[in-house]
Protein backbone atom coordinates (compact mmCIF):
# COMPACT_ATOMS: atom_id res chain seq x y z
CA UNK A 1 0.00 0.00 0.00
CA UNK A 2 1.40 3.87 -0.64
CA UNK A 3 3.14 4.98 2.54
CA UNK A 4 2.52 8.80 1.61
CA UNK A 5 -0.96 10.08 1.01
CA UNK A 6 -1.18 14.17 -0.06
CA UNK A 7 -4.14 16.24 0.70
CA UNK A 8 -5.64 17.51 -1.13
CA UNK A 9 -5.41 16.33 -4.37
CA UNK A 10 -6.04 19.67 -5.75
CA UNK A 11 -5.54 22.73 -4.89
CA UNK A 12 -6.36 26.31 -6.90
CA UNK A 13 -5.42 29.82 -5.02
CA UNK A 14 -5.03 33.02 -6.65
CA UNK A 15 -0.82 34.52 -6.97
CA UNK A 16 0.12 35.66 -3.47
CA UNK A 17 -1.71 33.36 -1.46
CA UNK A 18 -0.27 30.88 1.02
CA UNK A 19 -0.68 26.81 -0.32
CA UNK A 20 -0.47 24.33 2.65
CA UNK A 21 -0.20 20.71 1.05
CA UNK A 22 -0.29 17.62 3.93
CA UNK A 23 0.97 14.28 3.56
CA UNK A 24 0.23 11.52 5.80
CA UNK A 25 1.93 8.03 5.99
CA UNK A 26 1.75 4.71 8.30
CA UNK A 27 4.30 3.20 9.61
CA UNK A 28 7.69 4.85 11.26
CA UNK A 29 10.14 7.10 9.02
CA UNK A 30 13.75 7.85 9.32
CA UNK A 31 13.36 10.47 6.56
CA UNK A 32 10.68 12.13 4.34
CA UNK A 33 11.02 13.95 1.22
CA UNK A 34 8.99 16.65 -1.05
CA UNK A 35 9.27 16.71 -4.68
CA UNK A 36 7.58 18.86 -7.21
CA UNK A 37 6.60 18.06 -10.98
CA UNK A 38 6.34 20.34 -13.63
CA UNK A 39 4.02 19.46 -16.30
CA UNK A 40 5.53 17.17 -19.13
CA UNK A 41 8.81 17.39 -16.77
CA UNK A 42 10.26 14.95 -13.90
CA UNK A 43 10.53 15.03 -10.39
CA UNK A 44 12.58 17.52 -8.88
CA UNK A 45 13.57 16.96 -4.95
CA UNK A 46 12.91 19.95 -2.88
CA UNK A 47 13.58 19.14 1.07
CA UNK A 48 13.80 16.38 3.06
CA UNK A 49 13.29 16.36 6.35
CA UNK A 50 14.64 13.87 8.94
CA UNK A 51 12.77 12.12 11.90
CA UNK A 52 14.57 14.04 14.12
CA UNK A 53 13.65 17.08 12.47
CA UNK A 54 10.72 19.60 12.98
CA UNK A 55 10.72 22.02 10.65
CA UNK A 56 12.60 22.80 7.37
CA UNK A 57 13.04 25.48 5.28
CA UNK A 58 13.99 26.61 2.23
CA UNK A 59 13.55 29.76 0.51
CA UNK A 60 9.38 30.24 0.44
CA UNK A 61 8.92 26.63 1.52
CA UNK A 62 8.40 25.15 4.69
CA UNK A 63 8.25 21.66 5.51
CA UNK A 64 7.08 20.37 9.09
CA UNK A 65 7.10 17.02 10.39
CA UNK A 66 5.24 15.88 13.04
CA UNK A 67 5.97 12.30 13.98
CA UNK A 68 3.47 11.39 16.83
CA UNK A 69 0.88 12.62 13.98
CA UNK A 70 2.49 10.54 11.20
CA UNK A 71 1.85 13.77 9.14
CA UNK A 72 4.10 16.35 7.12
CA UNK A 73 2.91 19.83 5.35
CA UNK A 74 4.56 21.75 2.74
CA UNK A 75 3.85 25.21 3.14
CA UNK A 76 4.95 27.51 -0.19
CA UNK A 77 4.36 31.64 1.08
CA UNK A 78 3.87 34.20 -1.79
CA UNK A 79 2.94 31.72 -4.10
CA UNK A 80 3.34 32.55 -7.59
CA UNK A 81 1.88 31.41 -10.86
CA UNK A 82 5.31 29.18 -11.44
CA UNK A 83 4.97 27.70 -8.81
CA UNK A 84 1.35 25.41 -10.45
CA UNK A 85 2.81 21.93 -10.51
CA UNK A 86 2.65 18.95 -8.69
CA UNK A 87 3.69 18.15 -5.02
CA UNK A 88 4.62 14.64 -4.40
CA UNK A 89 5.72 13.34 -0.41
CA UNK A 90 7.85 10.10 -0.29
CA UNK A 91 9.23 8.28 2.40
CA UNK A 92 12.36 5.39 1.87
CA UNK A 93 10.59 1.55 3.40
CA UNK A 94 12.74 -0.70 5.01
CA UNK A 95 14.41 -1.70 1.71
CA UNK A 96 14.95 1.63 0.85
CA UNK A 97 12.39 2.19 -1.85
CA UNK A 98 10.99 5.61 -2.08
CA UNK A 99 7.21 5.63 -1.83
CA UNK A 100 5.32 7.80 -3.64
CA UNK A 101 1.90 9.42 -2.47
CA UNK A 102 -0.46 10.41 -5.06
CA UNK A 103 0.35 13.97 -4.85
CA UNK A 104 -1.67 17.35 -4.79
CA UNK A 105 -1.87 19.49 -8.02
CA UNK A 106 -1.56 23.11 -7.16
CA UNK A 107 -2.77 25.84 -9.75
CA UNK A 108 -1.90 29.26 -8.57
CA UNK A 109 -3.54 31.98 -10.67
CA UNK A 110 -2.15 35.30 -11.83
CA UNK B 1 25.32 19.53 -18.63
CA UNK B 2 22.23 17.86 -17.79
CA UNK B 3 22.30 15.82 -14.78
CA UNK B 4 19.92 12.29 -15.77
CA UNK B 5 19.36 12.67 -19.56
CA UNK B 6 16.75 9.70 -20.80
CA UNK B 7 16.08 8.77 -24.59
CA UNK B 8 13.67 8.79 -26.14
CA UNK B 9 11.35 11.53 -24.98
CA UNK B 10 8.40 10.10 -26.81
CA UNK B 11 7.99 6.90 -28.18
CA UNK B 12 4.69 5.98 -30.10
CA UNK B 13 4.89 2.33 -31.39
CA UNK B 14 2.84 -0.89 -32.08
CA UNK B 15 1.43 -3.22 -29.75
CA UNK B 16 3.46 -6.55 -29.64
CA UNK B 17 6.90 -4.53 -31.24
CA UNK B 18 10.41 -4.11 -28.69
CA UNK B 19 11.83 -0.79 -28.13
CA UNK B 20 14.12 0.08 -25.58
CA UNK B 21 14.41 3.81 -23.24
CA UNK B 22 18.24 4.83 -22.25
CA UNK B 23 19.56 6.61 -18.95
CA UNK B 24 22.57 8.17 -18.21
CA UNK B 25 23.61 10.03 -14.81
CA UNK B 26 26.47 11.87 -15.16
CA UNK B 27 26.35 12.87 -10.76
CA UNK B 28 28.53 10.85 -10.24
CA UNK B 29 25.66 8.67 -8.12
CA UNK B 30 25.93 5.13 -7.59
CA UNK B 31 22.24 3.84 -7.55
CA UNK B 32 19.77 4.16 -10.48
CA UNK B 33 16.58 3.48 -10.96
CA UNK B 34 13.25 2.88 -13.32
CA UNK B 35 9.98 4.35 -12.34
CA UNK B 36 6.64 4.29 -13.78
CA UNK B 37 4.03 7.11 -13.65
CA UNK B 38 0.31 6.14 -14.82
CA UNK B 39 -2.68 8.80 -15.75
CA UNK B 40 -3.21 9.21 -12.99
CA UNK B 41 0.32 10.59 -11.75
CA UNK B 42 0.95 7.60 -9.68
CA UNK B 43 4.62 6.94 -9.55
CA UNK B 44 6.07 2.97 -8.51
CA UNK B 45 9.32 1.91 -8.64
CA UNK B 46 9.98 -1.05 -11.18
CA UNK B 47 13.67 -1.13 -10.88
CA UNK B 48 16.78 -0.49 -8.83
CA UNK B 49 20.81 -0.84 -9.33
CA UNK B 50 23.91 -0.26 -7.27
CA UNK B 51 26.88 -0.28 -8.68
CA UNK B 52 25.89 -2.38 -11.49
CA UNK B 53 23.95 -4.37 -9.20
CA UNK B 54 20.17 -5.40 -9.39
CA UNK B 55 18.82 -4.91 -5.90
CA UNK B 56 15.20 -3.57 -6.46
CA UNK B 57 13.02 -6.04 -8.50
CA UNK B 58 9.19 -5.12 -8.35
CA UNK B 59 6.97 -7.63 -9.67
CA UNK B 60 7.18 -6.63 -12.95
CA UNK B 61 6.48 -8.69 -16.35
CA UNK B 62 9.34 -9.92 -17.30
CA UNK B 63 9.27 -8.36 -20.67
CA UNK B 64 10.77 -5.57 -18.98
CA UNK B 65 14.30 -6.13 -18.93
CA UNK B 66 17.02 -3.75 -17.14
CA UNK B 67 20.54 -3.63 -17.92
CA UNK B 68 23.26 -1.26 -16.60
CA UNK B 69 26.50 -1.71 -18.16
CA UNK B 70 28.09 1.01 -16.06
CA UNK B 71 27.16 2.83 -12.57
CA UNK B 72 26.67 6.19 -15.21
CA UNK B 73 23.79 3.86 -17.20
CA UNK B 74 21.14 2.20 -16.94
CA UNK B 75 19.07 0.70 -19.89
CA UNK B 76 14.84 -0.34 -19.84
CA UNK B 77 14.29 -3.00 -22.55
CA UNK B 78 10.38 -3.94 -23.30
CA UNK B 79 9.80 -6.63 -25.44
CA UNK B 80 6.12 -7.89 -26.67
CA UNK B 81 4.47 -4.22 -25.77
CA UNK B 82 0.83 -4.31 -24.67
CA UNK B 83 -1.55 -1.65 -24.48
CA UNK B 84 -1.28 -1.06 -20.69
CA UNK B 85 2.53 -0.32 -20.91
CA UNK B 86 1.07 3.27 -22.10
CA UNK B 87 2.76 5.18 -19.34
CA UNK B 88 5.75 7.52 -18.85
CA UNK B 89 9.23 5.91 -17.88
CA UNK B 90 11.11 7.61 -15.11
CA UNK B 91 15.11 7.17 -14.92
CA UNK B 92 16.46 8.33 -11.66
CA UNK B 93 19.65 8.13 -9.40
CA UNK B 94 20.88 8.85 -5.88
CA UNK B 95 23.87 8.48 -4.32
CA UNK B 96 23.14 5.04 -1.41
CA UNK B 97 20.40 2.71 -1.45
CA UNK B 98 18.76 3.24 1.96
CA UNK B 99 16.50 5.90 0.70
CA UNK B 100 18.23 9.23 2.92
CA UNK B 101 19.81 10.64 0.01
CA UNK B 102 17.20 12.72 -2.52
CA UNK B 103 16.86 11.12 -6.02
CA UNK B 104 17.48 13.17 -9.00
CA UNK B 105 14.97 12.60 -12.03
CA UNK B 106 15.28 12.82 -15.46
CA UNK B 107 12.54 14.29 -17.81
CA UNK B 108 10.82 10.95 -18.77
CA UNK B 109 9.85 8.58 -21.49
CA UNK B 110 6.45 9.23 -22.66
CA UNK B 111 5.19 5.75 -24.33
CA UNK B 112 2.31 5.34 -26.34
CA UNK B 113 0.82 1.93 -27.38
CA UNK B 114 -1.26 2.37 -30.69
Amino acid sequence: SQQGEEDPQALSIQEGENATMNCSYKTSINNLQWYRQNSGRGLVHLILIRSNEREKHSGRLRVTLDTSKKSSSLLITASRAADTASYFCAKPNQGGKLIFGQGTELSVKP
Amino acid sequence: DTAVSQTPKYLVTQMGNDKSIKCEQNLGHDTMYWYKQDSKKFLKIMFSYNNKELIINETVPNRFSPKSPDKAHLNLHINSLELGDSAVYFCASSQGTVGNQPQHFGDGTRLSIL
